[in-house]
């Protein structure tokens, strides 16, 4: 069965440094979605993309976040200046948006460690 | 906006006993609906899926739930209880809003199985 993949698993990174989490979306997905989950929280939206544009952000989804779709696989969250409130889980998703199938498909997450 | 509502925290059941995880959600149409089950430090795992036709649904792992229009309820059900049950259970609600679908999760019901 197809999945969407996350690289790398865990990253730690300072203060203050700029992180980029990759996600490779579904090959036929339209659709991509990063999310965060706060350790013991719920899992929240940050950011949908379609059609090489954001779609849709959340208010945790400020100027230090950045979303890219450098070639036909990748799917990047950068975040420029880490914050130790960044430490999180972060899932990438995405979704075919055609046919009648409206499921996410959500990756292992990466998780992130700001010192 | 859709919201979603899981009003219990933390659940204890003995193993073998039924169980039943409640979630209420918000949303102006016909939603769609999702239970996921994450395990600490792990990804979210697709447990079952509402989009239409028969409200009561089959899942993984021996759940179901069933989607309740008249109470705006999507309560996930086990008849029997197993330890590798225990983990934390997230009940979601997608909503299409210009073509593509984002997710609102609840803040998760964290399951506790003892002997």
């Amino acid at each position: 069965e197809p999945e969407v993949t996350q690289t790398p698993s865990h990253q730690v990174t300072q203060m203050g440094q700029e992180v980029i989490l990759r996600c490779v979306p579904i090959s036929n997905h339209l659709y991509f979605y990063w999310y965060r989950q706060i350790l013991g929280q719920k899992v929240e939206f940050l950011v949908s993309f379609y059609n090489n544009e954001i779609s849709e952000k959340s208010e945790i989804f400020d100027d230090q976040f950045s979303v890219e779709r450098p070639d036909g696989s990748n799917f990047t969250l950068k975040i420029r200046s880490t914050k130790l409130e960044d430490s999180a889980m972060y899932f990438c998703a995405s979704i075919a948006g055609q046919g009648n199938t409206y499921e996410q498909y959500f990756g292992p997450g990466t998780r992130l460690t700001v010192t | 906006a859709q919201s979603v509502t899981q009003p219990d925290i933390h659940i204890t059941v003995s193993e073998g006993a039924s169980l039943e995880l409640r979630c209420n959600y918000s949303y102006g149409a016909t939603p769609y609906l999702f239970w996921y089950v994450q395990s600490p430090g792990q990804g979210l795992q697709l447990l079952l899926k509402y989009f239409s036709g028969d409200t009561l649904v089959q899942g993984i792992k021996g759940f179901e739930a069933e989607f309740k229009r008249s109470q705006s309820s999507f309560n996930l059900r086990k008849p029997s209880v197993h330890w590798s049950d225990a983990a934390e259970y997230f009940c979601a609600v997608g909503a299409r809003s210009g073509g593509y679908q984002k997710v609102t999760f609840g803040t998760g019901t964290k399951l506790q199985v003892i002997p």
